[in-house]
């Protein structure tokens, strides 16, 4: 079974400055996708960024970026130029392929962006 | 497109009583699933559906819990009888499996269930 950890509950970063959030997962699967999901005050679930475990290179999306250390099972998010909307609970996730297209989720990372 | 749609928002109601839920997937997707948010536990799988068709109910937690998908536009998560310990946060999301897509879930705005 694949597990998600994400093992800062909370994270404190100040306007315009850089955060890095971690993340791990297990998976014996060989191909699997990883996500970065952001949840703010609205409840709304909002993909920021994903990777495919067969890409050696890691994703950007804009102020957002991974650093995917496959061998480590890491898979941290870069927030560059932090603002005020970035403030939300992050969610890392891993979806497998092979037949199941169970999303499994960490608990989660509440970033507060300070002004 | 409007994306994923739930109703209702939020949901009051006394233990007991019969809940339902109700999700409008993204047009064109055959990919459906359920989760529920809780402090506790975190997002949690309950039921994924492909193509109408139910193929992993295993995060379905009792009996109680039931969950159907009549045509590829909606489906409905059933609770009967509701207790307090099923107050969460209920998520509906759709997805297309094609390579562009990468496996992307599309996530509806959620229903706050409230058991009293």
């Amino acid at each position: 079974a694949q597990t998600v950890t994400q093992s800062q509950p909370e994270m404190s970063v100040q306007e315009a400055e850089t955060v890095t959030l971690s993340c791990t997962y297990d998976t014996s699967e060989s191909d699997y996708y990883l996500f970065w999901y952001k949840q703010p005050p609205s409840r709304q679930m909002i993909l920021v960024i994903r990777q495919e475990a067969y890409k050696q290179q890691n994703a950007t999306e804009n102020r957002f970026s991974v650093n995917f250390q496959k061998a480590a099972k890491s898979f941290s998010l870069k927030i560059s130029d932090s603002q005020l909307g970035d403030a939300a609970m992050y969610f890392c996730a891993c979806l497998t392929q092979g037949g199941s297209e169970k999303l499994v989720f960490g608990k989660g990372t509440k970033l507060t962006v300070n002004p | 497109d409007a994306g994923v749609i739930q109703s209702p928002r939020h949901e009051v109601t006394e233990m007991g009583q019969e809940v339902t839920l109700r999700c409008k997937p993204i047009s064109g997707h055959d990919y459906l699933f359920w989760y529920r948010q809780t402090m506790m536990r975190g997002l949690e799988l309950l039921i994924y559906f492909n193509n109408n068709v139910p193929i992993d109910d295993s995060g379905m937690p009792e009996d109680r819990f039931s969950a159907k998908m009549p045509n590829a536009s909606f489906s409905t998560l059933k609770i009967q009888p509701s207790e307090p310990r099923d107050s969460a946060v209920y998520f509906c999301a759709s997805a297309l499996l094609t390579v562009s897509y990468h496996n992307e879930q599309f996530f509806g705005p959620g229903t706050r269930l409230t058991v009293l």
